[in-house]
């Protein structure tokens, strides 16, 4: 199994700021995503890295990924209020159908 | 359309009784999760099935047993519920193994 711990745990910034949140992992993956939860609804799945890329884009978001420190970071550039919500990283093991155990995620605010 | 949809939205009821969650996809994907979100965000894998075939059974209480009709439909049956039980259950599918998964809105199961 691998699970992903973010961090921070929690993360207040103004409308326009950027907000950048960490995930580390233990073991060896095949890809590590992004996931983001509003209040009240289901994960929603924002992008998938894979273990041979180092960056990639989508929009407002920049993940990072350093296999060496086992360690991706996301990045949201001109956050709007409407980025609120928590974030959670998935790290998927090179190993089929290994379960994947979702961290605590960050928790962001973005305040108008 | 909604691709992964969960009924029922809320639940109550009282300690002791049975009660079953339903979850169809509607994306054509070959996997489907149960997941349970206790009240400090954490996500929990409970199972995964693969054409209805049970690939991942974590530990959790046989009280709870999935049933998958088809590759379309995963839902949970509960019994005997208890206070414990209480939290946010989520559906999921994803197209094979190590994809990104879709999401249901949840169930949110409160034990009185």
């Amino acid at each position: 199994s691998q699970q992903g711990e973010e961090d921070p745990q929690a993360l207040s910034i103004q409308e326009g700021e950027n907000a950048t949140m960490n995930c580390s992992y233990k073991t060896s993956i095949n890809n590590l995503q992004w996931y983001r939860q509003n209040s009240g609804r289901g994960l929603v799945h924002l992008i998938l890295i894979r273990s041979n890329e180092r960056e990639k884009h989508s929009g407002r978001l920049r993940v990072t990924l350093d296999t060496s420190k086992k360690s991706s970071s996301l990045l949201i550039t001109a956050s709007r209020a409407a980025d609120t919500a928590s974030y959670f990283c998935a790290p998927i093991s090179e190993t089929s159908y290994d379960k994947v155990i979702f961290g605590p995620g960050t928790s962001l605010s973005v305040i108008p | 359309d909604t691709a992964v949809s969960q009924t029922p939205k809320y639940l109550v009821t009282q300690m002791g009784n049975d009660k079953s969650i339903k979850c169809e996809q509607n994306l054509g994907h070959d996997t489907m999760y149960w997941y349970k979100q206790d009240s400090k965000k954490f996500l929990k894998i409970m199972f995964s099935y693969n054409n209805k075939e049970l690939i991942i059974n974590e530990t959790v209480p046989n009280r709870f047993s999935p049933k998958s009709p088809d590759k379309a439909h995963l839902n949970l049956h509960i019994n005997s519920l208890e206070l414990g039980d209480s939290a946010v259950y989520f559906c999921a599918s994803s197209q094979g193994d190590n994809q990104p998964q879709h999401f249901g809105d949840g169930t949110r199961l409160s034990i009185l």
